[in-house]
């Protein structure tokens, strides 16, 4: 099945960043938003934010407001998540999905990545 | 915060039909979209607003959302059905996409 192509393994250091990319399945995002997800080991998944790639329109979760910046390439076909600060407990999967046409929406969550892998030691 | 409650885990046997539900306060109000994780693989949404699949989705796979309590049923189940999944909303009150505990779906 299609997915979104997100970069590589990381491996960061407690206080440090960590940028992950999320390039679109299909070249590019059009009008979509784009939601970043994560998922702890043995953990459920926990909403990060969401960007409009087209408009630069972002939000986050209020539990990352401080530490995350989301952004995209003026073509719309890339997506970034940067998250600073890192703790050991960031150590996670990250995913990239496409939603709706807001950052806030019912709509589902329709195409994934195929999850970036962040370690935090 | 909106909470969304999973049992952690469903066993069936194959060909059998598991029933995986989704407890939250007037879930009934919202709209629920159910993701199917795989290890290694992207999610893949099986069930989105209650009861409507996507394209490719097998019919086995169907939803419903009930007053307190949303349902993904998977009929005739089959070995490629273990998964974890998860329901999910979004909660207008805290503005926020919220995720159920997600229940792990074992084939016997």
């Amino acid at each position: 099945q299609a997915h979104h192509v997100q970069s590589g393994t990381e491996v960061k250091k407690s206080g440090s960043s960590v940028k992950v990319s999320c390039k679109a399945s299909g070249g590019t995002f059009g009008s979509n938003a784009v939601k970043w997800v994560r998922q702890a080991p043995g953990q459920g998944l926990e909403w990060v934010g969401a960007i409009i790639p087209i408009f630069g329109t972002t939000k986050s979760a209020q539990k990352f407001q401080d530490r995350v910046t989301i952004t995209a390439d003026e073509s719309a076909t890339t997506v970034y998540m940067e998250l600073r600060s890192l703790r050991s407990d960031d150590t996670a999967v990250f995913y990239c999905a496409r939603g709706g046409f807001n950052v806030n929406d019912d709509d589902p969550f329709d195409l994934w990545g195929q999850g970036t892998m962040v370690i935090v030691s | 915060s909106y909470v969304l409650t999973q049992a952690p885990s469903v066993s069936v046997a194959p060909g059998q039909m598991a029933t995986i539900t989704c407890g939250g306060d007037n879930l009934a109000r919202k709209t629920v979209h159910w993701y199917q994780l795989k290890p290694g693989q992207a999610p893949v949404l099986v069930v989105f607003d209650d009861s409507d699949r996507p394209s490719g989705i097998p019919e086995r796979f169907s939803g419903s959302n009930s007053g307190n309590t949303a349902s993904l049923t998977i009929s005739g189940v089959e070995a490629g059905d273990e998964a974890d999944y998860y329901c999910q909303v979004w909660d207008t009150y805290s503005d926020h996409y919220v995720f159920g505990t997600g229940t792990k779906v074992t084939v016997l």
